[in-house]
């Protein structure tokens, strides 16, 4: 079956832009996470969906939001961007597959860069 | 939060074998993956263990001690395209989320 897909994989904006990111998860997931990465913080948690209902938040200020759709679809928006904002943003699918056991699959990400 | 060390560097000979530790302080464990992740690229899935013991999957395996708060990747007879970074992840209970370690740079020179 096919893997998470994210879109767009690359982006170039401009600080005080917006921007929206897409996730598809895995065909039978329900959870989406998503993670930021840069050099020099790592992967750090942003937000968990499930369901359409957010079950978990990292520590990240307002400006990043995001939302689940009924077919899974996920996307997260960032408003008012900053310099800092430029990462690879990945998009992770994951499900219960028997008892105990948990996959969790990252998509190819977005590269944003903020200018 | 969860305090997830693992060493930053580690440099083998093609061929050999490398062990990647990873050490976690964490109350509601319920579970630990490891990532491979290329450079520019996302990071791909390799195990997840959550009850003790050692998983082999091929030419990678992974152990886990629960009571030590301790794991490891074991990479055998390594290949340069296993030069990358291994990322140690943490679930939690009721947490839904993955803690990631900073990650461990495997350089396998020839």
């Amino acid at each position: 079956k096919a893997g998470v897909t994210q879109t767009p994989r690359y982006l170039i904006k401009t600080r005080g832009q917006q921007v929206t990111l897409s996730c598809s998860p895995i065909s039978g997931h329900r959870s989406v996470s998503w993670y930021q990465q840069t050099p020099g913080q790592g992967l750090q948690f942003l937000f968990e969906y499930f369901s359409e209902t957010q079950r978990n938040k990292g520590n990240f200020p307002g400006r990043f939001s995001g939302r689940q759709f009924s077919n899974s679809r996920s996307e997260m928006n960032v408003s008012t961007l900053e310099l800092g904002d430029s990462a690879l943003y990945l998009c992770a699918s994951s499900s219960v597959v028997e008892q105990g056991q948990y996959e969790q699959y990252f998509g190819p990400g977005t590269r944003l860069t903020v200018t | 939060g969860q305090n997830i060390d693992q060493p930053t560097e580690m440099t083998a000979t093609e061929g050999a074998i490398v062990q990647i530790n990873c050490t976690y302080q964490t109350s509601g464990f319920n579970g630990l993956f490891w990532y491979q992740q290329h450079a520019g690229e996302a990071p791909t899935f390799l195990s997840y263990n959550v009850l003790d013991g050692l998983e082999e999957k091929g030419r990678f395996s992974s152990f886990l001690s629960r009571s030590k708060g301790y794991s490891y990747l074991l990479l055998k007879e390594l290949q340069m395209k296993d030069s990358a970074s291994y990322l140690c992840a943490v679930r939690v209970i009721n947490d839904y989320k993955l803690s990631f370690g900073a990650g461990t740079t495997v350089t396998v020179r020839a």
